[in-house]
């Protein structure tokens, strides 16, 4: 069982539409969870970050976790054809063994915001 | 501020032979993190180099990887001999801090393809 399930997509939808993107885990050490976009032939650039439970809003994103549901999810408002990409979710926890902390990214999901 | 570069964006070599990858941190960032997507997989973790130290080699897969980070500056990932599995995107990343496995900038990645 992979450590972060995130569906892979594809996900159409319609401008100004919102959007749900959703990873769950199965790893309750996890303490940071991040959202990172992914456009073709780039590098991912990190959107947003969050601390154990709760929700963050940065302009048409909101990013929430629900540690108890061992879920997290990411909100876009207001759709834009320029928000098609592939977004990645990655979680980080205090590895003991290896004295350090790791990314642990789902294999993200497509979206694509049509005209 | 230039971000980080990888050298080249895209490689074809055969079964056996040398590659070696190569990566410009940003200017001033003391980590840098190797990571490699392989086809239909998530991103994964190989390596963390505190200037010029290697600070968690956890993530690499065997010693046919060899990486270097010269003087604490750029970082290279030399793949030898290579193998048809080590197919990928092979991305690069830095931060000024090692902000708990926090995002770092992530470079557009250098696609390596074995055949």
């Amino acid at each position: 069982q992979k450590e972060v399930e995130q569906d892979p997509g594809p996900l159409s939808v319609p401008e100004g539409a919102i959007v749900s993107l959703n990873c769950t885990y199965s790893n309750s050490a996890f303490q940071y969870f991040m959202w990172y976009r992914q456009y073709s032939r780039k590098g991912p650039e990190l959107l947003m970050y969050t601390y154990s439970s709760g929700n963050k809003e940065d302009g048409r994103f909101t990013a929430q976790v629900d540690k108890s549901s061992k879920y997290i999810s990411l909100f876009i408002r207001d759709s834009q054809p320029s928000d098609s990409a592939t977004y990645l979710c990655a979680m980080s926890a205090y590895l003991r063994m290896d004295s350090s902390y790791k990314l642990i990214f789902g294999s993200g999901t497509r979206l694509l915001v049509r005209p | 501020e230039a971000g980080v570069t990888q050298f080249p964006s895209h490689s074809v070599i055969e079964k056996g032979q040398t590659v070696t990858l190569r990566c410009d941190p940003i200017s001033g960032h003391d980590n840098l993190y190797w990571y490699r997507r392989v086809m239909g997989k998530e991103i994964k973790f190989l390596l963390h180099f505190v200037k010029e130290s290697k600070q968690d080699e956890s993530g690499m897969p065997n010693n046919r990887f060899l990486a270097e980070r010269t003087g604490g500056t750029y970082s290279t990932l030399k793949v030898q001999p290579a193998e048809l599995e080590d197919s990928g995107v092979y991305f690069c990343a830095s931060s000024q801090e090692y902000v708990k496995g926090l995002g770092a900038f992530f470079g557009q990645g250098t696609r390596l393809t074995v055949v």
